[in-house]
């Protein structure tokens, strides 16, 4: 049963370009959820998301960040026209069934550089 | 608003020595209390999940106690190794997981 997937691992954009995060769940669990470090800093909240629902969006910047996780394929995380300071280590954890009772299993991050 | 505060922010210490990190939480009305470890560069390793109905969890070398009424936790490692040197983090679940700040630790030879 592989871990909890996100690619890609580094990702390099200039200001203004789109980046796409990726997270593949671990098998069998239907919760995703989406948290940022900023260099130095410690991990916070994004998004939370089921199958096809967002369900706790609480952390995600008001403009320019959107989530998803449809019913085939990856939860994606979509950075539009990014800015330097979306420069952070973006993190992906997964969990079988309701929010968060049970073990929390993170990905390897993908480290997102805006130049 | 629950917040997680984790102290020492950083700790240096010989090869051998047995460790205390702290974390404390605002709000005890939570699921279970998860420590992580961070190496430079690197995602999550879960290392303890202690339920709220818990008190302690043990691994190896690694022990972790949860006291839900005073809203502390503690992660206490035995005989510290160089090869445990990585920055500790303690989080809370409730209906997400609240990360603390984490605690940089060097086990120096």
């Amino acid at each position: 049963n592989a871990g909890v997937m996100q690619n890609p691992r580094h990702l390099v954009r200039r200001r203004g370009q789109e980046a796409r995060l990726r997270c593949s769940p671990m098998k069998g669990h239907s919760h995703v959820y989406w948290y940022r470090q900023l260099p130095e800093e410690g991990l916070k909240f994004m998004v939370y998301l089921q199958k096809e629902n967002i369900i706790d969006e609480s952390g995600m910047p008001k403009e320019r960040f959107s989530a998803e996780f449809p019913k085939e394929g990856p939860s994606i995380l979509r950075i539009q026209q990014v800015v330097r300071g979306d420069s952070a280590a973006y993190f992906c954890a997964s969990s079988p069934t309701t929010a968060f009772g049970t073990e929390a299993f993170f990905g390897q991050g993908t480290r997102l550089t805006v130049v | 608003k629950q917040e997680v505060t984790q102290i020492p922010a950083a700790l240096s210490v010989p090869e051998g020595e047995n460790l205390v990190l702290n974390c404390s939480f605002t709000d005890s009305a939570i699921y279970n209390l998860q420590w992580f470890r961070q190496d430079p560069g690197k995602g999550l390793t879960s290392l303890l999940l202690i339920q709220s109905s818990q008190r302690e969890q043990t691994s190896g070398r690694l022990n972790a106690s949860l006291d839900k009424s005073s809203g502390r936790s503690t992660l206490y490692i035995a005989a510290s190794q160089p090869g445990d040197s990585a920055t500790y983090l303690c989080a809370v679940s409730t209906d997400k997981l609240i990360f603390g700040t984490g605690t940089r630790l060097q086990v120096f030879p």
